[in-house]
């Protein structure tokens, strides 16, 4: 399809766990962003990467949390040790970059059990 | 640091109807975007309409349209002609040249038949 495409859709798993959450954006988007959304609430802002590299990682939780896009496409989130905390749908959006409009996709809900 | 506010925790609209959403910001970047996302029951997060603070014209798209007071820091969402479809929770968002999104709580809109 032409959209953001974000797998798995569902991700259950226990504590300790080791998660990749995997994200593929609009073609000739440059720019991947990852969002956390928890029940009742907004989005928040995790990281964003301009092509290659991981232009602002300000909103990552703590360093167990780590993304890439090796290739300035597809981008992984990956989540190490998880916590019950991390229990959460994690958002990727892309978009042409500045203040163009961030295309979401459908998100992938994590359980940490 | 950008803020966004939605007060309105749950608002109810009668089909046909018009129904405004609020969405105040606070924001010390002279240059930034304005976003109204809409996200359905089934979780996808679709984005409606922008607006740039250096517009002068309201933005419209179909039956959606921005009331932006920027001396007001305001940017409210009108919704004319509610369809049952329109349910949904309604996020503002802001945007400016550091590109992530800050999210307001969001504003749950149910249609009465």
């Amino acid at each position: 399809g032409a959209g953001v495409s974000q797998t798995p859709s569902n991700k259950v798993t226990e504590k300790g766990k080791y998660v990749e959450l995997r994200c593929d954006p609009i073609s000739g988007h440059t720019a991947l962003y990852w969002y956390r959304q928890s029940l009742g609430q907004g989005p928040e802002f995790l990281i964003y990467f301009q092509g290659t590299g991981a232009a602002d990682d300000s909103g990552l939780p703590n360093d167990r949390f780590f993304a890439v896009r090796p290739e300035g496409s597809v981008s992984t989130l990956k989540i190490q040790r998880t916590e019950r905390g991390d229990s959460a749908v994690y958002l990727c959006a892309s978009s042409k970059g500045g203040n163009q409009p961030q295309h979401f996709g459908d998100g992938t809900r994590l359980s940490i059990l | 640091a950008q803020k966004i506010t939605q007060t309105q925790p749950g608002m109810f609209v009668q089909e046909k109807e018009a129904v405004t959403l609020d969405c105040t910001y606070d924001t010390s970047d002279p240059s930034y975007g304005l976003f109204w996302y809409k996200q359905p029951s089934s979780g996808e997060m679709i984005f409606l309409i922008y607006q740039g603070s250096y517009d002068q014209q309201n933005a419209t798209e179909g039956r959606y349209s921005l009331n932006f007071q920027k001396a007001r820091k305001s940017a409210n969402l009108v919704i004319s002609a509610s369809q049952l479809g329109d349910s949904a929770m309604y996020f503002c968002a802001i945007g400016s040249r550091d590109y992530k999104l800050s999210f307001g709580a969001g504003t749950t809109v149910t249609v009465r038949a």
